[in-house]
């Protein structure tokens, strides 16, 4: 059965770094979402992008953020300058767009650390 | 802001039915009742959805009341697999590219 992967599953890095953070969606799947988990709170939406472009984002999604699919197969999100509050899961999720039901696949993510 | 209203937690009995309630009571006649479950810190899964008909599928039956404002998902068997936070989410199906809006969600704890 077809997944969405991600990696790394785990990313340690110091506050100010920059990192990047990368899914490879379901291979038929148009639409591509981010969302983001902090430890114990709930499961929180970051973006969503169709056609190399943002569809929608939240107030979470600010000028730090910034999101890519820098070819056919992966799609990436990019924090520039890592503060403590950002250590969370990142989950990245695809859907096909094309069914009744527009149902999200997500990924195992990948655990942020920031130090 | 999640739409729905979910019990913080669950017990069940291993091989009982577990029934989770969820009330959406400002649902729109557009708006599709949808449930994901995460299994501890996995990404969150796609069980099932609906809109006014009960469904089924092979992970689990949907009963939604007939004026749409609550809803309960049963898991025929449970098993100590089915251990996990169950979200219930409103949203329009047909709008590609929206957010799910996740709430607290009920943990429900399946036990031998």
């Amino acid at each position: 059965e077809p997944e969405v992967t991600q990696t790394p599953s785990h990313q340690v890095t110091q506050m100010g770094q920059e990192v990047i953070l990368r899914c490879v969606p379901i291979s038929n799947h148009l639409y591509f979402y981010w969302y983001r988990q902090i430890l114990g709170q709930k499961v929180e939406f970051l973006v969503s992008f169709y056609n190399n472009e943002i569809s929608e984002k939240s107030e979470i999604f600010d000028d730090q953020f910034s999101v890519e699919r820098p070819d056919g197969s992966n799609f990436t999100l990019k924090i520039r300058s890592t503060k403590l509050e950002d250590s969370a899961m990142y989950f990245c999720a695809s859907s096909d767009g094309q069914g009744r039901y527009n149902e999200q696949f997500f990924g195992p993510g990948t655990r942020l650390t920031v130090l | 802001d999640a739409k729905t209203t979910q019990p913080t937690s669950m017990d069940c009995a291993e091989g009982r039915a577990a029934n989770l309630p969820c009330n959406h009571s400002t649902i729109s006649g557009n708006e599709y009742v949808y449930w994901y479950r995460q299994i501890h810190s996995q990404g969150p899964q796609y069980i099932i959805h609906g809109l006014k008909n009960n469904e089924t599928n092979e992970m689990a039956s949907l009963i939604i009341t007939e004026d749409r404002k609550s809803s309960t998902l049963i898991l025929p068997h449970a098993t100590l697999r089915d251990t996990a936070v169950y979200y219930c989410i409103v949203r329009v199906a047909h709008q590609a590219g929206t957010a799910l809006i996740f709430g607290k969600g009920t943990t429900l704890s399946v036990s031998s």
